[in-house]
């Protein structure tokens, strides 16, 4: 399985701001994923990361508020802009495996609060 | 909408016992079935997958498919008390959804 790292791992932000999360894999994978975890809840498919293209966002996420780059295939980045405290939320990025019907690999996650 | 459903308990469940977690899904054409365990304050970590009709065993785990019930469920068996965790059953179609996930406590 693959090896993923997120920065921050945590961090608590004023209304208003914006936070870019990073996301490194120590391979090389065609698409990455962001979900959100809201407390008590389940995970929900932000938006899947294609190096070269411009992400996919899921019904109910946009690009405008939640950017993602992906300039190479071990990295990509989300950011939450203009945060309220509707955002608190764990982030995790997650790969596949190499067999895609495997399944997917979670990064440790972001835990972000927001005031 | 496509839906995964589990229970979200907590279930108790002894030390030494076998403890059942079960999940259904609405698409009838899934094809990949998945559970994975949290621990909290973690982040998903996958332990099962199957999509063949049937059992698949992996140590003290066993991950059953009845497709045509729309029915996966995962037996932990000789549970621990690290086996204290939220499993969340997830279903992969043309993108992988999860449910709620079932909180389980395994009692010393």
């Amino acid at each position: 399985s693959a090896v993923i790292s997120q920065k921050p791992s945590r961090d608590i932000c004023q209304r208003g701001t914006s936070l870019t999360i990073q996301c490194q894999v120590d391979s090389q994978v065609t698409m990455m994923f962001w979900y959100r975890q809201q407390p008590g809840q389940s995970l929900t498919l932000i938006a899947t990361a294609n190096q070269g293209s411009e992400a996919t966002y899921e019904s109910g996420f946009v690009i405008d508020k939640f950017p993602i780059s992906r300039p190479n295939l071990t990295f990509s980045t989300l950011t939450v802009s203009n945060m309220s405290p509707e955002d608190s939320s764990i982030y995790l990025c997650s790969v596949e495996s190499l067999r895609a019907a495997a399944g997917q690999f979670f990064g440790p996650g972001t835990r972000l609060t927001v005031l | 909408q496509k839906e995964v459903e589990q229970n979200s308990g907590p279930l108790s469940v002894p030390e030494g016992a076998i403890a059942s977690l079960n999940c259904t899904y609405s698409d009838r054409g899934s094809q990949s079935f998945f559970w994975y365990r949290q621990y909290s304050g973690k982040s998903p970590e996958l332990i099962m997958f199957i999509y063949s009709n049937g059992d698949k065993e992996d140590g003290r785990f066993t991950a059953q498919l009845n497709k045509a019930s729309q029915y996966v469920s995962l037996l932990i068996r000789d549970s621990q008390p690290s086996d204290s965790a939220t499993y969340l059953c997830a279903v992969n179609d043309d993108k992988i959804i999860f449910g709620k996930g079932t909180r389980l406590h395994i009692l010393p």
